[in-house]
């Protein structure tokens, strides 16, 4: 059971726009920052996003970060077949003194 | 170019130790913290432990505390993890990471508990 809730799938079709949910607590997401990370098939994953909504260089503008409360978003606009992947949410939790990730969400461009 | 390379992975008995490493180039280790991270087979990422750059602060995941050891040596821009009494349920890749926001991982290394 992951500190952090997220869908385990999520689909849509190429050049769709798709968004992937984050759900913690007072203790994680509402008071740290969040990041995101992308995992293709077989390779390690990826750092995406950072500090809620900053993108690393050499990350497209495609993908965007928000947070609100205990929740944060991630947002995959102009989806290609190549986004197919995993996406793990992470943050820092106070209350465990521990990097917390969200259980995954499998991403399937139709 | 950043980057990380892990080793020191392989096939060990339950109950066995092993020391995982992560050499770090093209960037100085001693300016970052730094993590390792796990994934069991078909499953998600687990945060194992954090290493502040000095070595000052050091956090692990309760599922390792008291079995795992994390340590780094600047001089040698290498990371560690010396894992003793290992379970089963300890199989996974494990991935070191850079900074507290885990910017940047190394390919993994696969540790496999199996009698």
């Amino acid at each position: 059971q992951s500190v952090l809730t997220q869908p385990p799938s999520v689909s849509a079709a190429p050049g769709q726009k798709v968004t992937i949910s984050c759900s913690g607590s007072s203790s994680n997401i509402a008071n740290n920052y969040v990041s995101w990370y992308q995992q293709l098939p077989g390779t390690a994953p990826k750092l995406l996003i950072y500090d809620n909504n900053k993108r690393p260089s050499g990350i497209p503008d495609r993908f965007s970060g928000s947070k609100s409360g205990t929740s944060a978003t991630l947002g995959i606009t102009g989806l290609q077949t190549g986004d197919e992947a995993d996406y793990y949410c992470g943050t820092w939790d106070s209350s465990l003194s521990a990097w917390v990730f969200g259980g995954g969400t499998k991403l399937t461009v139709l | 170019e950043v980057q990380l390379v892990e080793s020191g992975g392989g096939l060990v008995q339950p109950g066995g130790s092993l020391r995982l490493s992560c050499a770090a180039s093209g960037f100085t280790l001693s300016s970052y913290s730094m993590n390792w991270v796990r994934q069991a087979p078909g499953k998600g990422l687990e945060w194992v432990s954090y290493i502040s750059s000095g070595s000052s602060t050091i956090y692990y995941a309760d599922s390792v505390k008291g079995r795992f050891t994390i340590s780094r040596d600047n001089a040698k821009n290498s990371l560690y993890l010396q894992m003793n009494s290992l379970r089963a349920e300890d199989t996974a890749v494990y991935y070191c990471a850079r900074d507290l926001e885990l910017r940047t991982w190394g390919q993994g290394t696969l540790v496999t508990v199996s009698s």
